[in-house]
C-alpha cells in the first residue's frame, strides 16, 4: 500500500540556521508530491508541489524541495528559518490511479531565538 | 474570493446527538474533501466528492454521511456523534484531481 513517512515528530531549529524536513513514499510510480504548511490554530496552505520537470522546485517563503526518485524522497528545505517559520509541515502524495492524497504524519518546526 | 469557509468553528455535542458541518466554496472547483486531523496521524480523507452528485468513501467514512447537491456546498453530517469522533475537521477543495487543495479554516467538535 502507497504510505508516506515524516519521520521526525518534532525538529528544533535555531533562529537563522538552515532547515531540512524529511519525507520518504511507497509508489511504484512517479507520484505527485505536495509541501502544505500549518500555523497554529490556522488551515492548511500549500507550500510547493512536484508534478514532473526539475526536480528541485522552488515555493513560497523562501522554501525549496528537491524530489530523488532512486531515495523515494522528497525533502523540503530553507536555508536560513525565520521565528515565523514555527508551524507544523505535511508532505503529501497524489497518484495518477486515485484522487486521494496520503498524507504525512507531520512534522512540528519549533525555533529557537 | 472567500475561498473555502467552514461553520461552525467549534462545537460541543453529546454523545448521540447529530449535526451537520457546512463547508463552502465560491472557486468553483469540482473537487471536494472532508478530513480529519487527530494528533501524530495526520491528515485522514473521509468523504470526496469529484462533482455535484457524485461522492465517495475515503479512509474513515463510518459514522459519517455527504451529499453534493451543488458545486459549491458539501456538507459533513455526524449522524450519531460517539467521544472518537472528537478531532479537529477540515474541509478542501481543488480544481482538478492532484492539484492544489485549498483548506477552509476547521471545525474544532468536541464530543462528550
Amino acid at each position: 500500500a502507497q504510505s508516506v513517512t515524516q519521520p521526525d515528530i518534532h525538529i528544533t531549529v535555531s533562529e537563522g540556521a538552515s532547515l531540512e524536513l524529511r519525507c520518504n513514499y511507497s509508489y511504484g510510480a512517479t507520484p505527485y508530491l505536495f509541501w502544505y504548511v500549518q500555523s497554529p490554530g490556522q488551515g492548511l496552505q500549500l507550500l510547493l508541489k512536484y508534478f514532473s520537470g526539475d526536480t528541485l522546485v522552488q515555493g513560497i517563503k523562501g522554501f525549496e524541495a528537491e524530489f530523488k526518485r532512486s531515495q523515494s524522497s522528497f525533502n523540503l528545505r530553507k536555508p536560513s528559518v525565520h521565528w515565523s517559520d514555527a508551524a507544523e509541515y505535511f508532505c503529501a502524495v497524489g497518484m495518477d490511479s486515485n484522487y486521494q492524497l496520503i498524507w504525512g504524519a507531520g512534522t512540528k518546526l519549533i525555533i529557537k531565538p | 474570493n472567500a475561498g473555502v469557509t467552514q461553520t461552525p468553528k467549534f462545537q460541543v455535542l453529546k454523545t448521540g446527538q447529530s449535526m451537520t458541518l457546512q463547508c463552502a466554496q465560491d472557486m468553483n472547483h469540482e473537487y471536494m474533501s472532508w478530513y480529519r486531523q487527530d494528533p501524530g496521524m495526520g491528515l485522514r480523507l473521509i468523504h470526496y466528492s469529484v462533482g455535484a452528485g457524485i461522492t465517495d468513501q475515503g479512509e474513515v467514512p463510518n459514522g459519517y454521511n455527504v451529499s453534493r447537491s451543488t458545486t459549491e456546498d458539501f456538507p459533513l453530517r455526524l449522524l450519531s456523534a460517539a467521544p472518537s469522533q472528537t478531532s479537529v475537521y477540515f474541509c478542501a477543495s481543488s480544481f482538478g484531481q492532484n492539484n492544489e487543495q485549498f483548506f477552509g479554516p476547521g471545525t474544532r467538535l468536541t464530543v462528550l
